[in-house]
């Protein structure tokens, strides 16, 4: 059964604070996305990598950084976490869209 | 560039009747299109796809959806609403391997 992990289902943060939230997909797929949710305004991509070691901002990259290490783990960074940035984080893994695998969600609050 | 409208945040239907939910989109090539359900706090799950092939496409739990490129819209239905799909709905354009373009999202209400 593919995955895509999030390590956290809930996280709560304080206001200043680095925050890392990491997905990992079991799939050897080379494109990994992560997407931030709010009610109202849908699904929106802040950053995506094509290959380790390398990014692309996506719509609303503002705040935020993210991390390729390996190809199975994709890290998003808050660098100083601010309470806009409270949201529905979700990461995706696909190898061309028509095979789109998402993980649970983090459900970030920052105080 | 792509992009996705869904018409109307939430919908209410009662239990038994017809589903509609409205998706147009915008796309500068040939769209790949989605639907995708997300339950009360749960990841997405993809419900049907349009690729290439017949414009009519059926996916899981009794939706389907209509490709019509004329109308540039891919509205998803289903013919009697279950207590059960009461959910989030997104649709989402892509393009071989383009990222994917979500819409807002519309809120299924299903009434007794």
């Amino acid at each position: 059964d593919v995955k895509v992990t999030q390590s956290s289902r809930y996280l709560v943060k304080r206001t200043g604070e680095k925050v890392f939230l990491e997905c990992v997909q079991d799939m050897d797929h080379e494109n990994m996305f992560w997407y931030r949710q709010d009610p109202g305004l849908g699904l929106r991509l802040i950053y995506f990598s094509y290959d380790v070691k390398m990014k692309e901002k996506g719509d609303i990259p503002e705040g935020y950084s993210v991390s390729r290490e390996k190809k199975e783990r994709f890290s998003l960074i808050l660098e100083s976490a601010s309470t806009n940035q409270t949201s529905m984080y979700l990461c995706a893994s696909y190898q061309g869209v028509r095979r789109a695998f998402f993980g649970q969600g983090t459900r970030l609050t920052v105080v | 560039a792509q992009s996705v409208t869904q018409l109307g945040s939430h919908v209410s239907v009662s239990e038994g009747a017809l589903v509609l939910l409205r998706c147009n989109y915008s796309s500068s090539v040939p769209p790949y299109l989605f639907w995708y359900v997300q339950y009360p706090n749960q990841g997405l799950q993809l419900l049907l796809k349009y690729t290439t092939g017949a414009t009519l496409v059926k996916g899981i739990n009794g939706f389907e959806a209509e490709f019509k490129k004329s109308e540039t819209s891919f509205h998803l239905t289903k013919p009697s609403a279950h207590m059960s799909d009461a959910a989030e709905y997104f649709c989402a354009v892509g393009s071989g391997y383009s990222t994917l373009t979500f819409g807002k999202g519309t809120m299924l209400l299903v009434s007794p």
